[in-house]
């Protein structure tokens, strides 16, 4: 069965660095989405994507983060200058119409840890 | 805006036995999509159950199941026959349907569930 994927799977940076986390949502897939999760607490939405530009975004999301659709294949989240509240564990997932049903299918999660 | 609560930050269950883990949620919106979601030790999300909210019927999956409560806003899961590989934070979470178009989930904040020997 077809799964979302996300690379790295643990990012460890320096605060003020710049991080890249990557994702290849499943193929047929249309709408991708971004969350976090930082650790002991609930998951949290920050971005939806789809035809190419940002849906919807949350407070979170503010300018120090940005998405990317590079290809037909990854989805990209760029943190410019990391904050030590941005250790968290980061989800991708995508959706589409499988059998008439919208359902959010989720990457296995890149932790990041900035110190 | 909507909310989604947990009450249950902990529960355990012996293995073989039911449990049911409760949700309540909070909308305006008369379209939209409620899950469960189970996150094992490895922190992977993976989808446990859905139901739209326009079908009065519950949903199952094998050994779980849904009792959904629209008018009360409560959207529970029972896991039957509980097993060692069922012990995992659950989250129940919350969609809006936009006729068409995706919307974002709301999450709990989960309910750590101990299936043990």
């Amino acid at each position: 069965e077809p799964e979302v994927t996300q690379t790295p799977s643990h990012q460890v940076t320096q605060m003020g660095q710049e991080v890249i986390l990557r994702c290849v949502p499943i193929s047929n897939h249309l709408y991708f989405y971004w969350y976090r999760q930082i650790l002991g607490q609930k998951v949290e939405f920050l971005v939806s994507f789809y035809n190419n530009e940002i849906s919807e975004k949350s407070e979170i999301f503010d300018d120090q983060f940005s998405v990317e659709r590079p290809d037909g294949s990854n989805f990209t989240l760029k943190i410019r200058s990391t904050k030590l509240e941005d250790s968290a564990m980061y989800f991708c997932a995508s959706s589409g119409l499988r059998g008439g049903q919208e359902t959010q299918y989720f990457g296995p999660g890149t932790r990041l840890l900035v110190l | 805006a909507q909310t989604v609560t947990q009450s249950q930050p902990e529960m355990s269950v012996q293995e073989a036995e039911t449990v049911t883990l409760s949700c309540t949620y909070d909308t305006s919106e008369n379209n939209y999509y409620l899950f469960w979601y189970k996150q094992p030790p490895s922190r992977q999300m993976i989808l446990v159950i859905r139901q739209e909210a326009y079908k009065q019927q519950n949903a199952t999956e094998n050994r779980f199941s849904v009792n959904f409560q629209k008018a009360a806003k409560s959207f529970s899961l029972k896991i039957s026959d509980s097993q060692l590989g069922d012990t995992a934070m659950y989250f129940c979470a919350f969609m809006k349907h936009y006729g068409g178009s995706q919307g974002n989930l709301i999450f709990g904040k989960g309910t750590k569930l101990s299936v043990k020997p």
